[in-house]
Parts: structure tokens; C-alpha cells; sequence
């Protein structure tokens, strides 16, 4: 059974750029989530999804970052314009209500120069 | 509110020396308590968990019991290998199963 997928697994991009990471949830699984991970602040929740709806988005650090998720298999975690303080790896992870267990996808290692 | 709170690391062991990774919780209610590993480069895998007070999780020789007395869920195993050099989280989900509270992570490096 396939897990969270997501892409790309690694992008180095300049300041300013814009800067889209990709998540397929596990089939089935109706909550997800984008976590970011950093040395300095550790493992932190951004905003999660039940059915398609955002559902708390109080992590979201600041304007330039948005997320989406138009349909059951498929999140986007957008960055517009990046800074360099941006850099750390973003997970996406789901899980089944009830389940109550988080699934991780392998991560996406963003690099802002 | 709910919150964890786990030992600052990191940890460095000999092979076959014996782990414990301590874990306390915050929360209102019961709880499922959960340990999640992170190999260097990879995502968090769920290593075990525990649904109710007194329930004992294990995998891979990693066991933790759910302790309800005294808010606690460490990880323990008995004879460590230098695979298991990771890092490993402490994590609690609320009553509905939609809101995941983890620990800070706690650094073990097995040198052989």
C-alpha cells in the first residue's frame, strides 16, 4: 500500500522565488497535514485538512505561505516569495479519523539562497 | 491544554547497553500516546503506541507502557544496536484523533 507521497524531495531556489511542494495523502485517509521541521524550532504543525477543509491554519507562519487541497488525494503548500529563512524540510503527513495515527510522507528539503 | 514534554538529548550509548528515553504528557482526558522514530534523511515512522492506561506498546524490542498515575509513556529497550541511532518523538493525540502534540525529539547516537 502506497504511503504519503509527496514532491519534490529536494529544490534549492533563490530568494524570491516561488517555491510549490505536492502532497498525495494515503487513499482513504480524510485528515492531512503540512508539519515543518527546523533545528532551531523543531517539529512544527502548519495547518491541517479534514475532507478537503482547512481546518486550522493558525501555524501558517505569515502571508507568503498558503495551502490548498482541492480534492482527497492531493495538497499543495505554496511559499510566494521565499526568503531564506525558509529552509527546512516540510512534511506532509494523513491519517484515518478515528485511526488516530499519523502517517508521514518522506519530506520535501527546501533550500532558499 | 495537552502538551509533552520528553528528555533533552542527545543520547549516546554503547551497543547493547540498555535505552530509556523518559516522556511525561499534559492532557484532559485519555489520551493515545504514540513513539515515532526519524532515521537521518527519512520522515517520522510510528514505532509503537498505546491507547489506554495501561497498555504496553512495543516494536523492534522498543517498549513503552502507558502510565496513567504518572502521566507517562517512556521508551525503553533493553540491548541498543547502532541502527538504532535516530531520533525519536514522544506524541500524544487528543480525544478525536485530529490534533497530534509531539515532543522536541531526543537525539540517540549507538556507537559500536
Amino acid at each position: 500500500d502506497a504511503g504519503v507521497i509527496q514532491s519534490p524531495r529536494h529544490e534549492v531556489t533563490e530568494m524570491g522565488q516561488e517555491v510549490t511542494l505536492r502532497c498525495k495523502p494515503i487513499s482513504g485517509h480524510d485528515y492531512l497535514f503540512w508539519y515543518r521541521q527546523t533545528m532551531m524550532r523543531g517539529l512544527e504543525l502548519l495547518i491541517y485538512f479534514n475532507n478537503n477543509v482547512p481546518i486550522d491554519d493558525s501555524g501558517m507562519p505569515e502571508d507568503r505561505f498558503s495551502a490548498k487541497m482541492p480534492n482527497a488525494s492531493f495538497s499543495t503548500l505554496k511559499i510566494q516569495p521565499s526568503e531564506p529563512r525558509d529552509s527546512a524540510v516540510y512534511f506532509c503527513a494523513s491519517s484515518l479519523a478515528g485511526g488516530n495515527t499519523i502517517y508521514f510522507g518522506e519530506g520535501s528539503w527546501l533550500t532558499v539562497v | 491544554g495537552n502538551s509533552v514534554t520528553q528528555m533533552e538529548g542527545p543520547v549516546t550509548l554503547s551497543e547493547e547497553a540498555f535505552l530509556t528515553i523518559n516522556c511525561t504528557y499534559t492532557a484532559t482526558g485519555y489520551p493515545s500516546l504514540f513513539w515515532y522514530v526519524q532515521y537521518p534523511g527519512e520522515g517520522l515512522q510510528l514505532l509503537l503506541k498505546a491507547t489506554k492506561a495501561d497498555d504496553k506498546g512495543s516494536n523492534k524490542g522498543f517498549e513503552a507502557t502507558y502510565r496513567k498515575e504518572t502521566t507517562s509513556f517512556h521508551l525503553e529497550k533493553g540491548s541498543v544496536q547502532v541502527s538504532d541511532s535516530a531520533v525519536y518523538f514522544c506524541a500524544l493525540s487528543s480525544l478525536t484523533g485530529n490534533q497530534f502534540y509531539f515532543g522536541t525529539g531526543t537525539s540517540l547516537t549507538v556507537i559500536p
